[in-house]
């Protein structure tokens, strides 16, 4: 069964960092693209980052460029998403997202983890 | 980047209706396009890819057509279990856009 799984979520105060983890189970992760996509409360779906399956290609949003780095891990079957200078706009479900190869739409999801700013 | 607007915002339907769902680019995205369902506290759930292929696993009265810059997501006899909120999302790029969304609501 193809699975996501994320991790790392939590409270955090503005300017902080907080890194989240995906593992994924039941496919060759190496040969698929994958993205973070987010949702703020009563928001609607925003993407944040998106990755190659080689991770030699990045993407970001404009929101969070300079601030989220992508990285994946082939060897451990895990994606990353490094977040530093976190803002309270920054909160938010964080979903992990599997491409079909290097199609960017989104064929399977996490279940999403959560993250909030504040002080 | 591309923007991708979604009309209505709201629809209200009954069980048994059609509904169409549309969606605009601000500039051609050829036939890139998905639409997901997302229901309250979940994931969101892959429809339609490619503007008009279905999904494995997606019950056939779920349709999408379109390219360039206009495309529909169609449900053609709603069921109980379609009321949620769909999203179409562009892939023409390598970044990403979505819709705001369209909230289907029980009439």
């Amino acid at each position: 069964e193809v699975q996501l799984v994320e991790s790392g979520g939590g409270l955090v105060q503005p300017g902080g960092s907080l890194r989240l983890s995906c593992a994924a189970s039941g496919f060759t992760f190496s040969s698929y693209a994958m993205s973070w996509v987010r949702q703020a409360p009563g928001k609607g779906l925003e993407w944040v980052s998106a990755i190659s399956g080689s991770g030699g290609s990045t993407y970001y949003a404009d929101s969070v460029k300079g601030r989220f780095t992508i990285s994946r891990d082939n060897s451990k079957n895990t994606l990353y998403l490094q977040m530093n200078s976190l803002r309270a706009e920054d909160t938010a479900v964080y979903y992990c997202a599997k491409s079909w190869f290097d199609y960017y739409y989104m064929d399977v999801w996490g279940k999403g983890t959560t993250v909030t700013v504040s002080s | 980047d591309i923007q991708m607007t979604q009309s209505p915002s709201t629809l209200s339907a009954s069980v048994g209706d059609r509904v169409t769902i549309t969606c605009r680019a601000s500039q051609s995205i050829s036939s890139w396009l998905a639409w997901y369902q997302q229901k309250p506290g979940k994931a969101p759930k892959l429809l339609i890819y490619k503007a008009s292929s279905l999904e494995s696993g997606v019950p056939s009265r779920f349709s999408g057509s379109g390219s360039g810059t206009e495309f529909t997501l169609t449900i053609s006899s709603l069921q109980p279990d379609d009321f949620a909120t769909y999203y179409c999302q562009q892939y023409n790029s390598y970044w990403i856009t979505f819709g705001q969304g369209t909230r289907l609501e029980i009439k």
